[in-house]
């Protein structure tokens, strides 16, 4: 069990362009979850998949963002079209079935996206 | 709609005294509650759950939290302090084992 990796852990980059995130998740959980985190705020939910499926979606995530899970294993957020207002830690977590009992998601590191 | 308040965005406490993080929550169900811990430029780090039976669930590093129902409260303990506990902590709740809602985080700080 390595833990929850992310990367890259740093993005930089103009506003206008596109980036892509990826999330690789503790290998037996079967959920994925992402989150965002702006400065003294405590993060906030976008999106989580259960195998490949994503089962929903917060009304934060616009149409600039998509995010795919297609093996159900690893995950990428993407964001078209970059703006300032997108700058922010980007958090991946995962956690195992619930037949486990409630067992709470782990996180990643983040990644830190700065739009310039 | 769910929801958690933390009560204080800064919290400072002498070395070895008796840390208390103040948790309230809203939830039309009942709620799954957590406390994660987050040291600078990581990622947040599980403390302890509160899911259903005990009430007072104990978690990593000493700390322990209380569900108290009638106050709608989940405040986290610790009898005495340690350098190393200078981090941001966050209350949260999940109302049925999906999304995760976080409240707006308290940083804590050890004074020597």
């Amino acid at each position: 069990d390595t833990g929850v990796s992310q990367n890259p852990r740093h993005k930089i980059t103009k506003r206008g362009q596109n980036v892509t995130f990826r999330c690789d998740p503790i290998s037996e959980h079967n959920r994925l979850y992402w989150y965002r985190q702006t400065l003294g705020q405590g993060p906030e939910f976008l999106t989580y998949f259960q195998n490949e499926a994503q089962l929903e979606k917060s009304r934060l995530l616009s149409d600039r963002f998509s995010a795919e899970r297609p093996k159900g294993s690893f995950s990428t957020l993407e964001i078209q079209r970059t703006e300032q207002g997108d700058s922010a830690m980007y958090l991946c977590a995962s956690s195992p079935s619930t037949a486990q009992g409630i067992m709470g998601q782990y996180f990643g590191p983040g990644t830190r996206l700065t739009v310039t | 709609a769910q929801s958690v308040t933390q009560l204080g965005s800064h919290v400072s406490v002498s070395e070895g005294a008796l840390v208390l993080l103040r948790c309230n929550y809203s939830s039309s169900v009942p709620p799954y509650l957590f406390w994660y811990v987050q040291y600078p430029n990581q990622g947040l780090q599980l403390l302890l759950k509160y899911t259903t039976g005990a009430t007072l669930v104990k978690g990593i590093n000493g700390f322990e939290a209380e569900f108290k129902k009638s106050e709608t409260s989940f405040h986290l303990t610790k009898p005495s302090a340690h350098m190393s506990d200078a981090a941001e902590y966050f209350c949260a709740v999940s109302p049925r084992d999906d999304k995760i809602i976080f409240g707006k985080g308290t940083r804590l700080h050890i004074l020597p």
